[in-house]
């Protein structure tokens, strides 16, 4: 079946721009995460979505990040006022909970956003 | 605070050697622990995964070994392969609400020479 998709696979954008990333999780899943892939902090945790619940957004790293998740699908990640250290690959991932396959989450190809 | 801690930074093995990566972890609360293995342009994969009530899980090549007194584990890949040549990172979390969020360590790089 279809994993985990992200658009667009690279963003090239001017220090100070607005970028929006976005995310598609495998359907069903209840679950999605947004991640942040850089040289000097590896992996780090941003924002989760879980079912109607409200978001966990106590990984975003400033006010400019914000995100979204319509429906209970597709997710939008926003940066305003880009800046050069939010170059990274943002990564989403999604799961489900479901017998021996519960929690397991499942990664994207990633955004690659440079700043410029 | 770096919750989960990895080494080596990198490590070079001959074919059909055994590749080992700790992960040490702080937080007790930590009940799910996996490995993931990511080439390069691509998303994380998840490669294995334990919970603390076991000491052991083995998927064909691949065994995580879990200490919980310690608060360490291990990836052990049997008979490495080139193929196997990949950035390895160990995770953990904590169930929050049927969801959880992954910290990770800081990663392996495994290079298998032929």
């Amino acid at each position: 079946g279809a994993g985990v998709s992200q658009s667009p696979s690279n963003k090239v954008t001017e220090k100070g721009k607005d970028v929006e990333l976005r995310c598609d999780p495998i359907s069903g899943h209840t679950a999605l995460y947004w991640y942040r892939q850089s040289l000097g902090q590896g992996l780090e945790f941003l924002i989760y979505f879980q079912g109607n619940s409200a978001p966990d957004k106590s990984g975003l790293p400033s006010d400019r990040f914000s995100a979204e998740r319509t429906g209970g699908s597709v997710s939008t990640l926003t940066i305003q006022r880009t800046q050069q250290e939010d170059s990274a690959v943002y990564l989403c991932a999604s799961s489900r909970q479901s017998g021996g396959l519960r929690y397991e989450q499942y990664f994207g190809p990633g955004t690659r956003l440079t700043v410029t | 605070q770096q919750q989960v801690k990895q080494s080596p930074q990198s490590l070079i093995v001959q074919k059909g050697g055994i590749s080992i990566i700790n992960c040490a972890y702080e937080n007790t609360a930590f009940d799910y622990f996996p490995w993931y293995q990511q080439f390069p342009g691509k998303g994380p994969a998840l490669l294995i995964a334990i919970r603390p009530d076991v000491s052991e899980k083995k998927e064909g090549r691949f065994t995580i070994s879990f200490n919980k007194s310690a608060k360490q584990f291990s990836l052990h890949i049997m008979d490495s392969q080139p193929g196997d040549s990949a950035t390895y990172f160990c995770a953990a979390s904590s169930t929050i609400q049927g969801a959880q969020k992954l910290v990770f360590g800081q990663g392996t790089r495994l290079t298998i020479n032929p």
